[in-house]
C-alpha cells in the first residue's frame, strides 16, 4: 500500500533550527512536496522535490532521496510565526498527492 | 500570483440544508481542481478531481450524488453538499493547479461547514 509517515509533534526553540523527516512509500515517484497549515487554515505551498538533493528557499530547505524514500524540512532562525503544520505528500504514478497526516510544530521562546 | 478564492468561508445551517462552496483560480487558468475535507488534527482526504467540462472523479467510499461537483469552467468549480446532516459538518478545502499536473496545488481559503 501507498503510505506517508512523519512524527506527529515537534517542539524547538525561537532561533534553533529543526529537521522534520519524512518517509514514503508509493506506487511510483514523481515528486514531494511540503506544504505549511496554520490551524483553522489552508496549507500553502512550501517545496517541491523531484531530483535527490538539497533544495534551499530563504530559511527553508527541503532535501530527498529518493533510493531511501526520505525527505525532510529544515527550518532555520525558527520565529514564533513557524507554529503550524508541515504537511509531507508525495506524488504515485497516477499523479495522486498521498498525504501524511502532518507535524505540528511548536515553537517555544 | 496562483491564488486561489473559496467562498463562504463559514457556514452554520440546519440539517436538510443544500450548501453550495465556490472555488475560484482568480490568476490563473485552472487544469485541475481538487476537494479535499480535513477532521480536526487529522491530515487532508481527496473527495474528488475534478476538470473543466468533464465530470469529477471521486475517491472511493465519497457518495457523488451527495457531493456534487460541477467544474464549469476553467476558473470555477463548485462543490453543492446535499440534503447536509451534521455528520457532513468538517473542513472543506479546494485547490487547483496549472498546467502540468504535477504542478503545486495551490488551496483556497476552506469552508468550514457547521450543520446543526
Amino acid at each position: 500500500g501507498q503510505n506517508i509517515d512523519q512524527p506527529t509533534e515537534m517542539t524547538a526553540t525561537e532561533g534553533a533550527i529543526v529537521q522534520i523527516n519524512c518517509t514514503y512509500q508509493t506506487s511510483g515517484f514523481n515528486g514531494l512536496f511540503w506544504y505549511q497549515q496554520h490551524a483553522g487554515e489552508a496549507p500553502t505551498f512550501l517545496s517541491y522535490n523531484v531530483l535527490d538533493g538539497l533544495e534551499e528557499k530563504g530559511r527553508f530547505s527541503s532535501f530527498l532521496s529518493r533510493s531511501k524514500g526520505y525527505s525532510y524540512l529544515l527550518l532555520k532562525e525558527l520565529q514564533m510565526k513557524d507554529s503550524a503544520s508541515y504537511l509531507c505528500a508525495a506524488m504515485d504514478s497516477n499523479y495522486q498527492l498521498i498525504w501524511g497526516a502532518g507535524t505540528k510544530l511548536i515553537i517555544k521562546p | 500570483g496562483a491564488v486561489v478564492s473559496q467562498h463562504p468561508s463559514r457556514v452554520i445551517c440546519k440539517s436538510g440544508t443544500s450548501v453550495k462552496i465556490e472555488c475560484r483560480s482568480l490568476d490563473f487558468q485552472a487544469t485541475t481542481m481538487f476537494w479535499y475535507r480535513q477532521f480536526p488534527k487529522q491530515s487532508l482526504m481527496l473527495m474528488a478531481t475534478s476538470n473543466e467540462g468533464s465530470k469529477a472523479t471521486y475517491e472511493q467510499g465519497v457518495e457523488k450524488d451527495k457531493f456534487l461537483i460541477n467544474h464549469a469552467s476553467l476558473t470555477l468549480s463548485t462543490l453543492t453538499v446535499t440534503s447536509a446532516h451534521p455528520e457532513d459538518s468538517s473542513f472543506y478545502i479546494c485547490s487547483a493547479t496549472e498546467g502540468d499536473i504535477n504542478q503545486p496545488q495551490h488551496f483556497g481559503d476552506g469552508t468550514r461547514l457547521s450543520i446543526l
